[in-house]
């Protein structure tokens, strides 16, 4: 499989609920991105990763909390999350930490809180 | 603090209309831009960029950029859309002293046949 991948595309999850977000690059790239994807909001940069380690933690809430074990695996864990956290999660992947390389995106896992 | 504005949130064509999407920046210094793109079920993709140069570019699709500095912009045009152009576009600034890529909130164009 090419590109970014993300498991599971869709996921509905109480406020009491743990449960993890997968995404996995098969681009050789070095950096990896979490972004929040809502209604009518810019997308907001959320976690960076640069050769494994966190780079930048957009003041996010610690009901967040990534993981990356290794350059292509990125993961979002999720814990008692609430409602407003509903949202398109959306994982990229760039060559190295640098804006001026293009990021890739993956499709995006949709996130509902019950 | 930057900020990208993109003006037009929902614009509506007909196929063979032209195409025009505003994108304004908030930041003084040297910036690289872009547009991303995310058609109906795709991934979102890069659809152009501009570092230096040229101020106009063209990207993928006939789709081109032009660079304002003195305006502030960076506005997406296309001569004549197609149906297969509906999509979401969303305009990016990075401001070249800094590691940040800043997205507007986009701009979803429908184009009817």
């Amino acid at each position: 499989e090419t590109g970014v991948t993300q498991t599971p595309r869709h996921l509905v999850m109480g406020m009491t609920n743990k449960k993890s977000l997968k995404c996995e690059q098969h681009l050789g790239h070095n950096a990896m991105y979490w972004y929040k994807q809502s209604a009518k909001k810019p997308l907001e940069l959320m976690f960076v990763y640069n050769f494994k380690e966190q780079t930048e933690n957009n003041s996010v809430p610690s009901r967040f909390s990534p993981e990356c074990p290794n350059s292509s695996h990125l993961f979002l864990h999720l814990h008692t999350l609430q409602p407003e956290d509903s949202a398109l999660y959306l994982c990229a992947s760039s060559q190295v930490r640098d804006p001026a390389y293009e990021q890739y995106f993956g499709p995006g896992t949709r996130l509902t809180v019950t | 603090a930057q900020s990208v504005s993109q003006h037009n949130h929902h614009v509506i064509l007909s196929e063979a209309a032209s195409l025009e999407l505003g994108c304004n920046y908030s930041y003084g210094g040297t910036v690289n831009l872009f547009w991303y793109v995310q058609y109906p079920g795709q991934h979102l993709q890069l659809l152009l960029k501009y570092f230096s140069g040229d101020p106009l570019v063209k990207g993928i699709k006939g789709f081109e950029a032009e660079f304002i500095k003195s305006k502030f912009s960076f506005n997406l045009r296309k001569p004549s859309v197609q149906w297969s152009d509906t999509a979401e576009y969303f305009c990016a600034v990075n401001a070249r002293d800094t590691d940040k890529l800043i997205f507007g909130t986009g701009t979803r164009l429908q184009v009817f046949p």
